[in-house]
C-alpha cells in the first residue's frame, strides 16, 4: 500500500511560469514532509521540508503548502528555470516509526 | 570532505551470486540507511543504523543483510542475489536522526540476470 502518492508521473512547464507538484498521503502519523531533487545518475538532493504543525515554508523560489485535513503537500517553483528540470520525491516522516517513506516521484521539465 | 560514497557504481551479477555494496561517509553522522529506487516505486527504505552497532529493518528488508561495525561504513550484503533485486541502490547519511537532512550517495545500479 502506497503510503505517499504522486499521482502526476510527470509535468512540463515554460521557463518563468510556475510549476506545482503534487503529493497526497494516506497516514495521519505522518508529521514531518519534505521535497527531495534527484538529477540522473545523481542521488536525491534535500529541497524543502515543512512540519505538520505549519501550513507553509517558504525557501527562496520554493514554497511548500500543507493541508492536513486533505492529507495534501505541493511544492511550488516560482519562477521555474531549466535547471529545476529533474525528478521531485515527496516524502513523510512518521515520529513513532523513525522511517521516511518515499513517493514514486514526479518528473519535472522546465522549458527554454 | 566527500560526502557519501559508493562502491561500486554499475554491478552485473548471476542469480544465486552474493556481493556487498559498499558505502561510506566522511561526516561523522550517526544515522544512516539504505534503500532501492525501482520504476514508478519510488526510494524505499531496506534498511537503517541509527550509530554504530545498532541496525534496524526497513520496508523492504527480504534478501539483504547490513552491519555497522564503524560510524563510517554501512556495507549492504546481498546473500544470494535474485532478478528481483535488479534496482538502483542508495546508501544516506544524516547527523543524528530520520528528521536531520539526509545526504544520499550517487548509487549503485545492479544488474542481477
Amino acid at each position: 500500500d502506497q503510503q505517499v502518492k504522486q499521482n502526476s508521473p510527470s509535468l512540463s512547464v515554460q521557463e518563468g511560469r510556475i510549476s506545482i507538484l503534487n503529493c497526497d498521503y494516506t497516514n495521519s502519523m505522518f508529521d514531518y514532509f519534505l521535497w527531495y531533487k534527484k538529477y540522473p545518475a545523481e542521488g536525491p538532493t534535500f529541497l524543502i521540508s515543512i512540519s505538520s504543525i505549519k501550513d507553509k515554508n517558504e525557501d527562496g523560489r520554493f514554497t511548500v503548502f500543507l493541508n492536513k485535513s486533505a492529507k495534501h503537500l505541493s511544492l511550488h517553483i516560482v519562477p521555474s528555470q531549466p535547471g529545476d528540470s529533474a525528478v521531485y520525491f515527496c516524502a513523510a516522516i512518521s515520529g513513532n516509526t523513525g522511517k521516511l517513506i518515499f513517493g514514486q516521484g514526479t518528473t519535472l521539465q522546465v522549458k527554454p | 570532505n566527500a560526502g557519501v560514497t559508493q562502491t561500486p557504481k554499475f554491478q552485473v551479477l548471476k542469480t544465486g551470486q552474493s556481493m556487498t555494496l559498499q558505502c561510506a561517509q566522511d561526516m561523522n553522522h550517526e544515522y544512516m540507511s539504505w534503500y532501492r529506487q525501482d520504476p514508478g516505486m519510488g526510494l524505499r527504505l531496506i534498511h537503517y543504523s541509527v550509530g554504530a552497532g545498532i541496525t534496524d529493518q526497513g520496508e523492504v528488508p527480504n534478501g539483504y543483510n547490513v552491519s555497522r561495525s564503524t560510524t563510517e561504513d554501512f556495507p549492504l550484503r546481498l546473500l544470494s542475489a535474485a532478478p528481483s533485486q535488479t534496482s538502483v541502490y542508495f546508501c544516506a547519511s544524516s547527523a543524528s536522526g530520520i528528521t536531520d537532512t539526509q545526504y544520499f550517495g550517487p548509487g549503485t545500479r545492479l544488474t542481477v540476470l
